[in-house]
């Protein structure tokens, strides 16, 4: 296990909501980024967060926003829901250092109805 | 443009078979490139990181190589065992240090015994 937990581990929302999902990233690491996964797909990045500021973004809307707390858990808010949005939503915690690997959580499984 | 290529066929081999997988990139210049295995519903789990100075590294059954004049890294897993059996992705960081990954779409690797 590596640490990193995310919740809910399932969601089903109707198009047009909004949902928030969290993450608590592994003991020690400043640095959070959020990913979505589409099936059959690799993860796409959506934005980072170091030290609670927005540390680049991926090509997402502005409807996908976050934020990071200072105990560096971490939010994933998306408004107006689309089917597309559809996905496995996976956050990573890692140190913000040359060569550093990221550590995944189980992430969350969105199904927008 | 940028894109980072996997196999996107499933590899199917027989146990105790060397399994070898291939990332391709074009118009990146990475100072390291990452693997990482997913299974079915999780999330990645790091396996092995190269940087553009490394040739080879190996990590038990693993070994993974890096030819930055062909833009290719090539995974191996020897000895194969049903228990390998899943997705791999690659991974570069086209910043290098900010561990904003871009990933391949992943190739299912399907161990028999």
């Amino acid at each position: 296990e590596t640490g990193v937990t995310q919740s809910p581990t399932h969601l089903i929302k109707t198009r047009g909501q909004q949902v928030t999902l969290r993450c608590s990233s592994q003991s020690g690491h400043n640095t959070v980024s959020w990913y979505q996964q589409a099936l059959g797909q690799g993860p796409q990045f959506i934005f980072q967060y170091y030290r609670e500021e927005e540390n680049g973004r991926g090509n997402f809307p502005p409807r996908f926003s976050g934020l990071q707390f200072p105990n560096y858990s971490s939010e994933l808010n998306v408004n107006a829901l689309e089917l597309d949005d559809s996905a496995l939503y996976l956050c990573a915690s890692s140190l913000r250092q040359l060569d550093t690997e990221a550590f995944f959580g189980q992430g969350t499984r969105l199904t927008v109805v | 443009s940028q894109k980072i290529e996997q196999n996107s066929e499933a590899l199917n081999i027989q146990e105790g078979k060397t399994a070898t997988l291939t990332c391709n990139y074009t118009n990146y210049s990475p100072a390291y490139l990452q693997w990482y295995r997913q299974d079915p519903g999780r999330g990645p789990v790091f396996l092995l990181l190269i940087r553009e100075n490394e040739k080879e590294k190996r990590k038990e059954r693993l070994k993974v190589t890096f030819d930055t004049t062909l833009k290719q890294s090539l995974f191996h897993i020897t000895a194969s065992q049903p228990a390998d059996s899943a997705t791999y992705l690659c991974a570069l960081d086209p910043s290098s240090n900010t561990g904003k990954l871009i990933f391949g779409q992943g190739t299912t690797l399907q161990v028999k015994p």
